[in-house]
């Protein structure tokens, strides 16, 4: 088992420009979720989808921001335009019916 | 509203000794109870989870935590740390009754294991 797959693993940009995050789950989980962590706000949770369907994206930050899920085993964070203020790490998680959620390696932003 | 606090942020704990990380929630409906630790440049693991049954959870690499429904509690400890436990630990409750991934995580408690 590979795990979650994330890339990529670092992203330096400068502000204005486009990101794609992209996420791989784990075969077989229908729960699939974006993270934010930054030393300031620690963990947040951005979207969580559940079978592809989007459940809850209140943690989105703006609309700058936009997930997509199209089918069970890919799924992409887009920011768009991109600030200074997005640089985190965003991390992908996907979880079955254990209750346990496995998390990605995370793709490093920096925008500049 | 739901809340996870993770009072200490940081512990330093000498090599071989014991360890305690606390974790306080508060919640007025059953929930599911976790603790993850992430390794510097790496996601989060699950260490041990309480979902039911005894409070006394043992997970991986010999760490245990105790679910206090009373306190409202759910501490992590090792008897004996290792160097390679350094790591940041967040406590994570689950409120859904099915399951469902309504995480909250904690701020991280940062364990430095010192030789």
């Amino acid at each position: 088992d590979a795990g979650v797959i994330q890339s990529p693993r670092h992203e330096v940009t400068e502000m204005g420009q486009e990101v794609t995050l992209r996420c791989k789950p784990i075969s077989g989980h229908n729960s699939l979720f974006w993270y934010r962590q930054t030393m300031m706000r620690g963990l947040e949770l951005l979207i969580y989808f559940n079978n592809n369907v989007p459940i809850d994206d209140s943690g989105m930050p703006e609309d700058r921001f936009s997930a997509k899920m199209p089918n069970a085993s890919f799924s992409t964070l887009k920011i768009q335009p991109s600030e200074p203020r997005d640089s985190a790490v965003y991390f992908c998680a996907s979880g079955g019916d254990t209750g346990e959620l496995f998390f990605g390696e995370g793709s490093r932003l920096t925008v500049l | 509203a739901q809340s996870v606090t993770q009072l200490d942020s940081q512990v330093p704990v000498f090599e071989e000794a014991p360890v305690e990380l606390r974790c306080n929630y508060s919640s007025s409906v059953s929930v599911y109870l976790f603790w993850y630790v992430q390794y510097p440049n790496q996601g989060l693991q699950l260490l041990l989870k309480y979902l039911s049954g005894s409070t006394l959870v043992k997970g991986i690499n010999g760490f245990e935590a105790e679910f206090n429904k009373s306190q409202t509690s759910f501490h992590l400890r090792k008897p004996s740390v290792h160097i390679s436990d350094t790591a940041e630990y967040f406590c994570a409750v689950d409120r859904s009754t099915s399951g469902t991934y309504k995480y909250i995580f904690g701020t991280g408690t940062r364990l430095k294991v010192l030789a």
